[in-house]
C-alpha cells in the first residue's frame, strides 16, 4: 500500500454503531487525511490533520470524529450520528511541500 | 475558495484512439496541479503532475498541459489501451499548507 495500511478492507455496521476505520503510515508523513467517495462521485473531505495532536474538520466531518496522537496513525471513527455511512473511506496523506497526495488502499463500510 | 470544474465525466474511447479530460480552476493563486487514475475499487494513484512555471509536461503516453491565463489543465492520453480504463481525478492547490480541491472525476471507458 505504499506505506499506507488501512484495516479492514471491508467493515458492515449495525444501526446505532460506531465503527474505527484505522489508517497507519510509515513514511514519515506530517500531514494525514481522510475522503470519503461514493458511487460515482468525487472525493469529499472528512477530516485532515496537519501536524500531531492537531485536526481540522473538512467538507462533511458531521457524524464524524479523529484523534491524531502519533504521526504514524489516524483513526476515524464513524459515529451513530452519521445517517448515511455506507460509503468507501480513503486515508491519504503528503510529504509537506506542494506534492501530491499518496492513498491507502481504503475501507469499504456498509450498514446493515 | 477553490473551485474545480472537470470534463466530460465520462468519456468512451476506441483503443488506439487519445482521450483528453480538461479541468478548470477559480482561483489564480494555484500553483500545483496533479492527475490521479482510480481503477475500480482500487485507490487513487498519482500520475502525473504540473506546476504552474511550466506549460506542458510528458510522461510517455500522458500529457499534461497548462494554460495559465485561462485557468485551464488538461490531461491527455494517447493510445489508449484497455488496462487506461478507470476514473482519473484531477486537483489544484496553491501551496503545501493549503487542501486541494478536487474535480468530480471522469470515468474513461477504453473499448478493445
Amino acid at each position: 500500500d505504499g506505506g499506507i495500511t488501512q484495516s479492514p478492507k471491508y467493515l458492515f455496521r449495525k444501526e446505532g454503531q460506531n465503527v474505527t476505520l484505522s489508517c497507519e503510515q510509515n513514511l514519515n508523513h506530517d500531514a494525514m487525511y481522510w475522503y470519503r467517495q461514493d458511487p460515482g462521485q468525487g472525493l469529499r473531505l472528512i477530516y485532515y490533520s496537519q501536524i500531531v495532536n492537531d485536526f481540522q474538520k473538512g467538507d462533511i466531518a458531521e457524524g464524524y470524529s479523529v484523534s491524531r496522537e502519533k504521526k504514524e496513525s489516524f483513526p476515524l471513527t464513524v459515529t451513530s450520528a452519521q445517517k448515511n455511512p455506507t460509503a468507501f473511506y480513503l486515508c491519504a496523506t503528503d510529504k509537506g511541500g506542494n506534492y501530491g497526495y499518496t492513498f491507502g488502499s481504503g475501507t469499504r463500510l456498509t450498514v446493515v | 475558495g477553490e473551485n474545480v470544474e472537470q470534463h466530460p465525466s465520462t468519456l468512451s474511447v476506441q483503443e488506439g484512439d487519445s482521450a483528453v479530460i480538461k479541468c478548470t480552476y477559480s482561483d489564480s493563486a494555484s500553483n500545483y496541479f496533479p492527475w490521479y487514475k482510480q481503477e475500480l475499487g482500487k485507490r487513487p494513484q498519482l500520475i502525473i503532475d504540473i506546476r504552474s512555471n511550466v506549460g506542458e509536461k510528458k510522461d510517455q503516453r500522458i500529457a499534461v498541459t497548462l494554460n495559465k491565463t485561462a485557468k485551464h489543465f488538461s490531461l491527455h492520453i494517447t493510445e489508449t489501451q484497455p488496462e487506461d480504463s478507470a476514473v482519473y481525478f484531477c486537483a489544484a492547490r496553491q501551496g503545501g499548507s493549503y487542501i486541494p480541491t478536487f474535480g468530480r472525476g471522469t470515468s474513461l471507458i477504453v473499448h478493445p
